[in-house]
């Protein structure tokens, strides 16, 4: 059985741009939640989505935004990308909210 | 809000030793409690969970307790390998309908 795939893997962009980051889950799995991992901040709660709709949101600028499809692939995008955003962003699935939930290997940003 | 407390932050033992790694969270409606092993350059992998209804689970050489009353969680590891080095989250799924995890621990097993 596949796991969860996250393309790409390494992105560097330049300040002011965007970037739209992939998530494929286990097949099955109908719940994708997105996290940003940074040093200093540990892992933070982005959003989740289930059943293409948008469940639950952390505590991100607007400027942080998803989107579930009907295959339960999800997307995230950063517009107006900032130094601070450099960090690795990590998409989970679960077979429903509040069970077990497996993450890919993470997208690296850098914003230069 | 919703807090998970870990420690220690950075934890080194000698291989074949015991390493316990200890987690506090503040929302009593937490019932999920899963523990996360990140290895470099990759994702956290889901190693061991417990859910409120259970005090103690076993995987053979990982274990988690639980003690509601006190909002504590552990994750016992024993006769360490060096293999075992990586980073170890804990987390918390309560009333606030998410994930919120501990900021991590570093583990270092030395042969």
């Amino acid at each position: 059985k596949a796991g969860v795939t996250q393309t790409p893997r390494y992105l560097i962009k330049t300040r002011g741009q965007q970037v739209t980051l992939s998530c494929s889950p286990i097949s099955g799995h109908r719940s994708v939640s997105w996290y940003q991992q940074t040093p200093g901040q540990g892992l933070q709660f982005l959003f989740e989505y289930f059943s293409e709709t948008q469940r639950n949101k952390g505590n991100f600028p607007g400027r942080f935004s998803g989107r579930q499809f009907s295959n339960s692939r999800s997307e995230m995008n950063v517009s107006t990308l900032e130094l601070g955003d450099s960090a690795l962003y990590l998409c989970a699935s679960s077979l429903n909210p509040a069970k077990e939930a497996f993450f890919g290997q993470g997208t690296r940003l850098t914003v230069v | 809000g919703e807090n998970v407390e870990q420690h220690p932050s950075t934890l080194s033992v000698q291989e074949g030793d015991s390493a316990v790694i200890k987690c506090t969270y503040s929302d009593s409606a937490s019932n999920y409690f899963p523990w996360y092993k990140q290895e470099l350059g990759k994702g956290p992998q889901l190693i061991i969970d417990i859910r409120s209804n259970v005090g103690e689970k076993k995987d053979q050489r990982i274990a988690v307790t639980l003690n509601k009353t006190a909002k504590h969680f552990s994750l016992h590891i024993t006769e360490t390998q060096p293999e075992d080095s990586a980073v170890y989250f804990c987390a918390a799924w309560g009333d606030t309908d998410k994930l919120i995890f501990g900021t991590g621990t570093r583990l270092q097993v030395f042969p």
